[in-house]
């Protein structure tokens, strides 16, 4: 069945470092990819999206591109701030699923100042 | 713009007592729902998923039971609580079935003391 996988967290990083999580996935057909991001104590927020191949998503300095070839949707950033300090999930949305989310594990960042 | 409503945002309650979650949006005609809950660590794990009233998914045989009385309410509930009930719930909504994204609420915390 389709799944999600990403790296092993905690990742811990200097502010203004540079960031990359990586997501791969397994997927029957052509799925949708996205990355949403949860903060202490709150629900998980859309991030950014890829509906299709080689599309780039982007939001608030972070990206990630789809790639069907390497079947892949790792997120960057170029310079991190404290303020990302989170669990970042991957997840992903394919008609044969119904709609529902298939998530990675999650991955904690936590950025020092 | 569409919006998601949850509560309580905390809860405690006794072993044995029966619980009620609401879940509520606004903003959109005929969306999907969806009853999430994150235990102690990050994952997600899918409970109940709702197409349309009266309309209910049961991912994971288990404690809980979900309704859905009206188009954009959605209720999670319980008629005796157990300890291993604790954890953080999460409601969600998306468009339509197919490969699109999810909105999340702003979580309950359900503590089962």
């Amino acid at each position: 069945g389709d799944s999600v996988t990403q790296m092993e967290g905690p990742v811990t990083l200097s502010e203004e470092a540079f960031l990359t999580i990586n997501c791969t996935y397994t997927a029957t057909g052509y799925p949708s990819l996205f990355w949403y991001v949860q903060y202490p104590g709150e629900g998980l927020q859309l991030l950014l999206k890829a509906t299709k191949a080689d599309d780039k998503g982007s939001n608030k300095g972070f990206e990630a591109t789809y790639r069907k070839e390497t079947t892949s949707f790792h997120l960057e950033k170029g310079s991190v701030q404290v303020s990302d300090s989170a669990v970042y999930f991957c997840a992903l949305s394919s008609y044969n699923q119904g709609g529902k989310l298939i998530f990675g594990q999650g991955t904690e960042l936590s950025v020092k100042p | 713009s569409q919006t998601i409503h949850q509560w309580p945002a905390t809860l405690v309650q006794p072993v044995g007592s029966p619980l009620s979650l609401e879940c509520t949006v606004e903003g959109t005609s005929n969306p999907n729902l969806y009853w999430y809950r994150q235990a102690a660590g990050r994952g997600l794990q899918l409970l109940f998923y709702s197409v349309g009233i009266g309309q209910i998914s049961s991912e994971v045989p288990q404690n809980l039971s979900a309704s859905r009385p009206q188009d954009r309410q959605f209720i999670l509930s319980s008629k005796k609580l157990l300890l291993s009930d604790s954890g953080f719930y999460l409601c969600a909504w998306s468009v339509a079935s197919g490969a699109y994204e999810q909105y999340f609420g702003p979580g309950t915390r359900l503590t089962v003391t």
